[in-house]
């Protein structure tokens, strides 16, 4: 079975640019994670859905940050502008959701953001 | 709001030594906890979990147990390895929402 999948691995941009990252789930799952892990520290939750809607998305600074995920299936996670403060592994998972109930959360690879 | 809380880091242990890294959280309601590692180079990966009071997790010889009255969720392993060598995180799901809660890591060094 295949796992999440995340592209690109890496990217490399200078501050006030605009990047994207793209996340495939796990075929199935209908909840969908995005969280940023800043070096040294633990992976923070940014907006959750459920489906193509959004159940949690408090963390997400929506002045520059903004997540959609069409159709149910495929994510992406947009910054404009990027700040430095914004350099982190960007994370995506994906469980077969359900709510009341605890699903497995299966980690993407991550995608390592710098910004300059 | 949820919190986690683990021992920081870096332990350094020679290979065949006894291991624990400690983890307390805050939480209302009854959450349930777990253990990820991250590997060089590697996503996270779901170690153990334990999902009510008195529960024990165990996976490749880690094990973890859920202490409600001292609200603790410790990782143990009897005899570590070189391959163990990677970054552990503690983590508690509140039920209703699924969404982890993760403590900072604790990356784990094991010399042969």
């Amino acid at each position: 079975e295949a796992g999440v999948a995340q592209s690109p691995r890496y990217k490399i941009i200078e501050k006030r640019q605009s990047v994207a990252f793209w996340c495939n789930p796990i075929s199935g799952h209908a909840t969908l994670y995005w969280y940023q892990q800043i070096l040294g520290q633990g992976p923070k939750l940014l907006i959750q859905f459920q489906n193509n809607g959004v159940v949690d998305d408090s963390q997400l600074p929506k002045d520059r940050f903004s997540a959609e995920r069409l159709k149910g299936v495929d994510s992406t996670l947009k910054i404009q502008p990027a700040k430095l403060e914004d350099s982190a592994v960007y994370l995506c998972a994906s469980s077969l959701g359900g709510r009341g109930v605890y699903n497995e959360q299966f980690f993407g690879p991550g995608t390592r953001l710098t910004v300059l | 709001g949820n919190s986690v809380t683990q021992m920081e880091g870096p332990v350094t242990l020679s290979e065949e030594a006894f291991l624990t890294i400690n983890c307390t959280y805050t939480a209302t309601g009854y959450p349930s906890l777990f253990w990820y590692v991250q590997y060089p180079g590697e996503g996270l990966q779901l170690l153990l979990k334990a999902t009510k009071a008195d529960d024990k997790g165990s996976n490749k010889g880690f094990e973890a147990t859920y202490r409600k009255e001292t609200t603790s969720f410790h990782l143990e392993k009897g005899s570590v390895q070189v391959s163990d060598s990677a970054v552990y995180f503690c983590a508690l799901s509140d039920r209703a929402g699924n969404m982890l809660t993760f403590g900072g890591g604790t990356r784990l060094m094991v010399k042969p």
